[in-house]
């Protein structure tokens, strides 16, 4: 069954501006992980948060997660055309080498 | 791209064709995954290696066979695949030394099934 829903599924804003997307998971975790995939290709490590952690930074990239609501979000400030790609949250429910469970994705585009 | 790499990278076979799909990592890792991507459909998880025992098959049918010869290679063998096979394929793999981990994926295979 799904894990991750991701919200919203497309997103489009202007260069410059952030972009936030949601994601909300239904089983207890482990940790949770943010990848970004471009058209057609192999998908991206973004940043990783555990289940103990409530905020983590990379770069531009905030992440937060909420066990209690069961839900995470990703912000991206100051967004680039580069970043237009389809975002994906995914859950680690087990331990050891358990594969992850992703959401559909949300889909950025940034305006130019 | 060059720490997991896959071949082909586009595939068009026929359902009663044979053909195999190749996975390389380069990052030293012990665990290694292949997993489907369908068009709006979530990634699905479809076989983990894990020091090259399989350790989940996710009821994938047995028209794909996995093998991982060693902790560096991976392939997945196809045979009388059905339509419904048309998605992008991707390999991944992880280091698992601890309950947290990434996984490094590599660029897909799209295959076709006609």
């Amino acid at each position: 069954s799904q894990q991750g829903e991701e919200d919203p599924q497309a997103l489009s804003i202007q260069e410059g501006e952030n972009a936030t997307m949601n994601c909300s998971y239904k089983t207890s975790i482990n940790n949770l992980q943010w990848y970004r995939q471009n058209s057609g290709r192999g998908l991206v490590h973004l940043i990783l948060i555990r289940s103990n952690e409530r905020e983590k930074h990379s770069g531009r990239l905030r992440v937060t997660l909420d066990t209690s609501k069961k839900s995470s979000s990703l912000l991206i400030t100051a967004s680039r055309a580069a970043d237009t790609a389809s975002y994906f949250c995914a859950t680690d429910s087990g331990g050891g080498a358990d594969g992850l469970t992703f959401g559909k994705g949300t889909h950025l585009i940034i305006q130019p | 791209e060059t720490g997991v790499t896959q071949t082909p990278r586009h595939l068009v076979m026929g359902m009663t064709n044979k053909k195999s799909l190749k996975c390389e990592q380069h990052l030293g890792h012990n665990a290694m995954y292949w997993y489907k991507q369908s068009a709006k459909k979530p990634l699905e998880l479809m076989f983990v290696y894990s020091l090259e025992e399989r350790v989940e098959n996710n009821s994938v049918p047995s028209r794909f066979s996995p093998e991982c010869p060693n902790s560096s290679h991976l392939f997945l063998h196809l045979h009388t695949l059905q339509p419904e096979d048309s998605a992008l394929y991707l390999c991944a793999s992880s280091q698992v030394w601890d309950r947290f981990y990434e996984q490094y994926f590599g660029p897909g295979t799209r295959l076709t099934v006609t």
